[in-house]
């Protein structure tokens, strides 16, 4: 079992639809990443959580540590949106990450 | 107030793509230099400058690259022939001659996937 799942892993979505990605996890965790990564460029991180809700623009990203799952929203989605998002934790014993698979989004016209 | 920065502290690249880390420091010192951490190691040196235009490799240079055009900046290039570039990296300066004493900038983490 991965110590990270992400679901869905594939979605395509009309521009200006409501995104949810979730990502469950199953280890103790000092922090919770959400990066974006696009088609043949390199990985921005979007948010860095350790607990509540963070709001940068269109994007929002909660996290419950009790239930150890976090959700990225994207309102009102855009075809730039379109990437793959992948959800890390930091570990809180040992300086370690674990990743997600990722979430390929593809936000059509 | 004077200090080392680097930025950012968290870094993220996929394998293959070479990544540029940034330390300044505005102490107006001489000599900069960058280590790497690994878990449960201490650090080891990379590179070092002791003026502007000059650097010397330290003990694990290969696969990193660093220039020093300006006395304040000392940028780390981790480049794709680095075989673990996953690690925690630390710029420090000091004045040359003066016991060597060190000042760390906060780090960067660099996360290679």
């Amino acid at each position: 079992k991965n110590e990270v799942e992400q679901s869905p892993q594939n979605l395509t979505a009309q521009e200006g639809e409501f995104i949810t990605i979730n990502c469950s996890y199953s280890v103790g965790i000092s922090a919770l990443h959400w990066l974006q990564q696009h088609p043949g460029g390199g990985i921005v991180s979007l948010f860095m959580l350790s607990s509540g809700k963070k709001k940068h623009g269109r994007l929002i990203a909660t996290i419950n540590i009790q239930e150890k799952h976090s959700s990225l929203h994207i309102t009102a989605s855009h075809p730039r949106d379109s990437a793959v998002y992948i959800c890390a934790v930091e570990s809180n014993t040992g300086n370690q990450f674990y990743f997600g698979t990722g979430t390929s989004l593809t936000v059509i016209p | 107030d004077g200090g080392i920065t680097q930025s950012p502290k968290y870094l993220f690249r996929k394998e293959g793509q070479n990544v540029t880390l940034s330390c300044e420091q505005n102490l107006n010192h001489d000599a900069m230099y960058w280590y790497r951490q690994d878990p449960g190691q201490g650090l080891r040196l990379i590179y070092y400058s002791q003026i502007v235009n000059d650097f010397q490799k330290g003990d694990i240079a290969e696969g990193y690259s660093v220039s020093r055009e300006k006395k304040e900046s000392f940028p780390l290039t981790v480049t794709s022939a680095q075989k673990n570039p996953t690690a925690f990296y630390l710029c420090a300066s000091s004045i040359i001659g003066a016991g060597d004493t060190q000042y760390f900038g906060p780090g960067t983490r660099l996360t290679v996937l």
